[in-house]
């Protein structure tokens, strides 16, 4: 069975650009996560879908950042526009539930905004 | 809001040797503790979960679970090489779905 796969592995981008990154959830999967990794704050929750429906949209991110779900199989997250602040590692999970079961994580994508 | 915090922040072990990493979490109706495992380069994988109070054995990782504690714990025996990563404790409540401390490095010498 494929895992998560995350799109592309390494992104480069120039302050004030958009951006796309792109996520497959393990096939079966009820739930879909994006977090925001960083040394400083850790795991940060950015977006959850359930059933393809938005239940979480970030908080804090949800100015710059849109996470959209266009099937059961393919997610994007783009964050517009980009900030040096941004710079961080971009981690996209599925799981079969979302209070219970194991979350599965994509190998992430490693954004650096000059 | 949740709030859970890992220690050590990193943790240096020999070959052979046990690492034991600690989480408290705040919210006291947490249901499911996880820990995961995130190698470099790679997505955090989950290592085991622990939802009774006492102790889960897998292997050469056993957790700990005391509710009434708000308290968690990673034991890992015979560490090897291959165990040097960065663990996060991870808690669930069905409101809040998942949240994870900070991680604890750890690292693994011959």
């Amino acid at each position: 069975d494929a895992g998560v796969t995350q799109t592309p592995r390494h992104e480069v981008a120039e302050k004030g650009q958009t951006i796309i990154l792109k996520c497959e959830p393990v096939s079966g999967h009820n739930d879909l996560f994006w977090y925001r990794q960083t040394k400083i704050q850790g795991l940060e929750l950015l977006s959850y879908f359930r059933s393809k429906s938005l239940m979480e949209d970030g908080g804090a991110f949800k100015d710059r950042f849109k996470a959209e779900m266009l099937n059961s199989s393919f997610s994007t997250l783009k964050i517009q526009p980009t900030e040096p602040k941004d710079s961080a590692v971009y981690l996209c999970a599925s799981s079969l539930d979302w209070a219970y079961a194991e979350q599965f994580f994509g190998p992430g994508t490693r954004l650096t905004v000059l | 809001q949740q709030k859970v915090q890992q220690s050590p922040e990193s943790l240096i072990v020999p070959e052979g040797g046990m690492a034991s990493l600690n989480c408290t979490f705040s919210d006291r109706n947490s249901q499911y503790f996880w820990w995961y495992r995130q190698h470099s380069g790679e997505g955090p994988k989950a290592l085991m979960s622990i939802f009774s109070n006492g102790d889960k054995k897998e292997g050469r990782f056993t957790a700990h679970l005391n509710k009434a504690s708000l308290y968690v714990s990673l034991h890992i025996k015979d560490s090897q090489p291959s165990d040097s990563a960065l663990y996060f404790c991870a808690v669930n409540n069905y409101a809040q779905g998942l949240t994870f401390g900070l991680g604890t490095r750890v690292s693994v010498f011959p």
